[in-house]
C-alpha cells in the first residue's frame, strides 16, 4: 500500500511570495489533515477535512492560508503572502475511520527567507 | 485543559533500555500513539494503545498505560543507535478525531 506522498520535499521562497503544497493521501481514506510543525515542536493542526467538507480549520490562518480538498482526494495548502514565521515543516496526514490512526507524508520543509 | 507533557531529552547506553513518559490531562481519550520522527522525515506511527487496555507489546517496544494517573510510557528494549530519533505522544480525542500531540522527548544513545 502506497503512503501518503507531499511534493515539494523543500522550498525557499522570499517573504511575501506565495507557495503552494500537494498531498496525496493513502486510497481510500476520507479524512485528511494538514500540520505545520515549527523546529523543536509537536506538529499543530492548520486543517481537517472529511472527504471534501471541512471539519476544523480553526487554527488556520485565514489571512493568509488556504485548503482546498476538491474531490475529495487530493489536497493543496497554499500560502500568500508568506512571512518569515511560516518557516516550518508542512506535513499531510491521512486516516480512515473509525481508530483514527494517522499516517503521515515526508513533509514538506519551507524556508522563508 | 488539554496537554500532553513529556520530557524533552533522554539519554541511555546502547543496548540498555530506554523509558519515554508522557502524561495527559483528557480522562475520555480513547487511543494513544506514540510516534517516531528522524531528523527531516516525517511522523512514524509505531504503536498504539486502546484506552480499555493497560499494555501493549510489540517486539521491542512495551506500551503501558495508567489510566487512573492519565500516564503512558514507550519502553525500548536494547536500544539500538537506529532508534535516536525524536519520539511524541498524542491521544485521541473520539469527538473529532484529532490528535493532542507532546513536544516530543529527543532519544540520544551513547556509545
Amino acid at each position: 500500500e502506497a503512503g501518503v506522498a507531499q511534493s515539494p520535499r523543500y522550498k525557499i521562497i522570499e517573504k511575501r511570495q506565495s507557495v503552494a503544497f500537494w498531498c496525496n493521501p493513502i486510497s481510500g481514506h476520507a479524512t485528511l489533515y494538514w500540520y505545520q510543525q515549527i523546529l523543536g515542536q509537536g506538529p499543530k493542526l492548520l486543517i481537517q477535512f472529511q472527504n471534501n467538507g471541512v471539519v476544523d480549520d480553526s487554527q488556520l490562518p485565514k489571512d493568509r492560508f488556504s485548503a482546498e480538498r476538491l474531490k475529495g482526494v487530493d489536497s493543496t495548502l497554499k500560502i500568500q503572502p508568506a512571512k518569515l514565521e511560516d518557516s516550518a515543516v508542512y506535513l499531510c496526514a491521512s486516516s480512515s475511520d473509525p481508530t483514527n490512526t494517522q499516517y503521515f507524508g515526508p513533509g514538506t520543509r519551507l524556508t522563508v527567507l | 485543559g488539554e496537554d500532553v507533557e513529556q520530557s524533552l531529552f533522554l539519554s541511555v547506553r546502547e543496548g540498555d533500555s530506554s523509558v519515554i513518559n508522557c502524561t495527559y490531562t483528557d480522562s475520555s481519550s480513547t487511543y494513544l500513539y506514540w510516534y517516531k520522527q528522524e531528523p527531516g522525515a516525517g511522523l512514524q506511527l509505531l504503536t498504539y494503545i486502546f484506552s480499555n487496555m493497560d499494555m501493549k507489546q510489540d517486539q521491542r517496544l512495551t506500551v503501558l498505560l495508567n489510566k487512573k494517573d492519565k500516564h503512558l510510557s514507550l519502553r525500548i528494549a536494547d536500544t539500538q543507535t537506529g532508534d535516536s530519533a525524536i519520539y511524541f505522544c498524542a491521544e485521541s480525542k473520539d469527538s473529532n478525531y484529532q490528535l493532542i500531540w507532546g513536544a516530543g522527548t529527543k532519544l540520544i544513545i551513547k556509545p
